[in-house]
């Protein structure tokens, strides 16, 4: 059984702190990891696309890491806003597989 | 393109009564998937199609949960009968190529079974 881990499960920080997610997943036949924000009321929303060893990807105050080797992902937020309060999902697959959710990590932001 | 389109968005029935959920992907898009969300499990994998035909059910809780995809542009789920435990937000999501792209999800359906 195909199992992806995510912690924290929850945290709270203060608007201007800095802080980082963990996604672990299985290192075997590893095709792409992804990273979703999912907020309250909406659907879930890519952030970032992984898919070789080594990534780093950007966008904004956000960025991600990936270690297939070891089965590892890190997501950093960098300057903590209110806006950036959601759930923090990661989700992997194999070859010839779906897609595989963590069960997230719920980021709040207090101003 | 409006996105992923889910329908209803919010169900309420009955315990035994039978439940559909309607999906319409983005066009051209090849893949797609159906999810559950619940607090105990996060989001779960129901059921997903390449090209209208089903690839993996092993997700599906049981034989009352069922799924079709007739074409490109229209998929359902559905439950019968239908139990509490069942109430969940349904997601359906649709991707190109499945695997190494994103995908886009749907508002989700709400159901709450009494």
């Amino acid at each position: 059984i195909l199992n992806v881990e995510q912690s924290p499960q929850s945290l709270h920080v203060q608007e201007g702190d800095s802080t980082n997610f963990t996604c672990s997943f299985p290192s075997s036949n590893f095709y792409a990891l992804h990273w979703y924000r999912w907020e309250t009321a909406k659907s879930p929303e890519a952030l970032f696309v992984m898919t070789l060893n080594g990534d780093e990807k950007k966008k904004g105050r956000i960025s991600a890491t990936l270690n297939t080797k070891e089965g590892y992902s890190y997501l950093y937020i960098k300057g903590s806003q209110p806006e950036d309060s959601a759930t923090y999902l990661c989700a992997f697959n194999q070859a010839g597989t779906a897609l595989i959710f963590g069960k997230g990590t719920t980021l709040s932001v207090s101003s | 393109d409006a996105g992923v389109i889910q329908s209803p968005r919010h169900e309420v029935t009955e315990m035994g009564q039978e439940v559909t959920l309607r999906c319409k992907p983005i066009s051209g898009h090849d893949y797609l998937f159906w999810y559950r969300q619940t607090m105990m499990r996060g989001l779960e994998l129901l059921i997903y199609f390449n090209n209208n035909v089903p690839i993996d059910d092993s997700g599906m809780p049981e034989d009352r949960f069922s799924a079709k995809m007739p074409n490109a542009s229209f998929s359902t789920l559905k439950i019968q009968p239908s139990e509490p435990r069942d109430s969940a937000v349904y997601f359906c999501a649709s991707s190109f190529t499945g695997y190494n792209t994103e995908a886009f999800f749907g508002q989700g359906t709400r159901l709450t079974v009494v």
